[in-house]
């Protein structure tokens, strides 16, 4: 079945540091991309999505490319800020348009 | 824009006791969900509704029940509490059924069960 698995967490950084989150996926089918952020004590929101293999999606200055070949949608900020800590999701939605969601990631930045 | 309304936002309860939990949305989507959250784990999907008057069971539905009482509200029935159960329950709406749709979550509702 379909799946996403994503880099186990906490991840700690420091502020002003770079941050990779590894999402890797597994469907035999053509899907659309998420990442949702999730602050504490609120639902999780859409970053951004990514509908076609090979673009990329980006907003608040974190981006991830869609990569069909190597089934992997890796979250990236070249510069992460205190602000930043939340948890991150990885999902995929298929063409029975099922959304499936990572485990989440729990980012922490230290000032 | 729009927003989603969970009540309440802490429920405890007694093992073997029915519960339930409300969702309202003034967003005017069609489809609703209710997803459990897990300490770790991912969102799981219990139930979603397409349309009003429809019910679909998703992955986790057993010990659930749901209705679709309005297009605006969805709610969500615990059948019978687990002892020790702790989990986060968020409901979410889109615009309509796709999986290429944003899904516009609420802030959940905390269970525990004594």
């Amino acid at each position: 079945g379909d799946s996403v698995t994503q880099t186990e967490g906490p991840v700690t950084l420091s502020e002003g540091t770079s941050l990779t989150v590894n999402c890797s996926y597994e469907t035999k089918q053509y899907p659309t991309l998420f990442w949702y952020v999730q602050y504490p004590g609120e639902g999780p929101q859409l970053l951004f999505k990514v509908p076609k293999a090979n673009e990329k999606g980006s907003n608040r200055g974190f981006e991830a490319t869609y990569n069909k070949e190597a089934t992997s949608f890796h979250l990236q900020k070249a510069s992460v800020q205190e602000s930043d800590s939340a948890v991150y999701y990885c999902a995929l939605s298929n063409s029975n348009n099922r959304i499936f969601f990572g485990d989440g990631t729990q980012l922490v930045v230290k000032p | 824009g729009g927003i989603i309304t969970q009540t309440p936002k802490f429920l405890i309860g007694q093992e073997g006791q029915k519960l339930t939990l409300k969702c309202q949305q003034n967003f005017n989507h069609d489809t609703m969900y209710w997803y459990r959250q897990d300490s770790g784990k991912g969102l799981r999907l219990i139930y979603y509704s397409i349309t009003e008057n429809d019910l679909q069971k998703g992955d986790l539905s057993e010990g659930y029940d749901a209705s679709r009482e309005k297009k605006s509200s969805f709610s969500l029935t615990v059948t019978s509490a687990q002892k020790n159960e702790m989990a986060v329950f968020l409901c979410a709406s889109s615009p309509d059924w796709g999986g290429s749709y944003e899904q516009y979550f609420g802030p959940g509702t905390r269970l525990t069960v004594l």
